[in-house]
């Protein structure tokens, strides 16, 4: 089945430390997304990747990094710079092009403890 | 910049009564508009979207929804609520940004539906 596949789905992270979240797809996107999703708040833009080896900031960057080695994978990694990284991360790809729907994964809940 | 407003962060609907959930727009161009159902620790899923073709959308799982562009309005609808909607639902615009579908979310609204 053709899919995004987003691992893992609880992750539980100490102080200080960096953890990365994994996000594959299979569904031979170009464009893939990562948004971060707080109660009340809708789902925000973290990072945003339209091809292999290029990505671009979305509205809440900070603390966050990617990479776009390979097609199918967008990993994004939460820093110990980004000062309230509990949250729900979904990561979403699309069609190349504007205005297409975007298919999201199951989402990552990371917890600070 | 685009945006849009649901209004109602919680409706509460009976069983088998009509579901209206409320979202504006703002665009300053012509709109493309989507509807997502998000169950709990769940990902998103598509609804219905809004291109342009027809003001009303038919959608997945009896969902439609009007795009009313004197009102600014793209309600989603759903004559009878069945037990298994209760979700919280995303209305969402699309914007182009230097050639690439930047989607800007409502902050959602959760419906609970009750016997």
């Amino acid at each position: 089945d053709g899919g995004i596949t987003q691992s893992p789905k609880y992750l539980f992270r100490k102080e200080g430390q960096n953890v990365t979240l994994s996000c594959e797809q299979n569904l031979n996107h170009d464009a893939m997304y990562w948004y971060r999703q707080d109660p009340g708040q809708g789902l925000r833009l973290i990072y945003y990747s339209q091809i292999v080896n290029d990505f671009q900031k979305g509205d809440i960057a900070e603390g966050y990094s990617v990479s776009r080695e390979k097609k199918e994978s967008f990993p994004l990694t939460v820093t110990s710079a980004q000062k309230n990284p509990t949250a729900f991360y979904l990561c979403a790809s699309s069609i190349q092009g504007t205005h297409t729907e975007a298919f999201f994964g199951q989402g990552t809940r990371l917890t600070v403890v | 910049a685009q945006s849009v407003t649901q209004l109602g962060s919680h409706v509460s609907v009976s069983e088998g009564a009509l579901v209206l959930l409320r979202c504006n727009y703002s665009s300053s161009v012509p709109p493309y508009l989507f509807w997502y159902v998000q169950y709990p620790n769940q990902g998103l899923q598509l609804l219905l979207k809004y291109t342009s073709a027809a003001t009303l959308v038919k959608g997945i799982n009896g969902f439609e929804a009007e795009f009313k562009k004197s009102e600014t309005s793209f309600h989603l609808t759903k004559p009878s609520a069945h037990m298994s909607d209760a979700a919280e639902y995303f209305c969402a615009v699309s914007e182009a940004v230097r050639g690439y579908n930047k989607l800007i979310f409502g902050a959602g609204t959760r419906l609970a539906v009750h016997p």
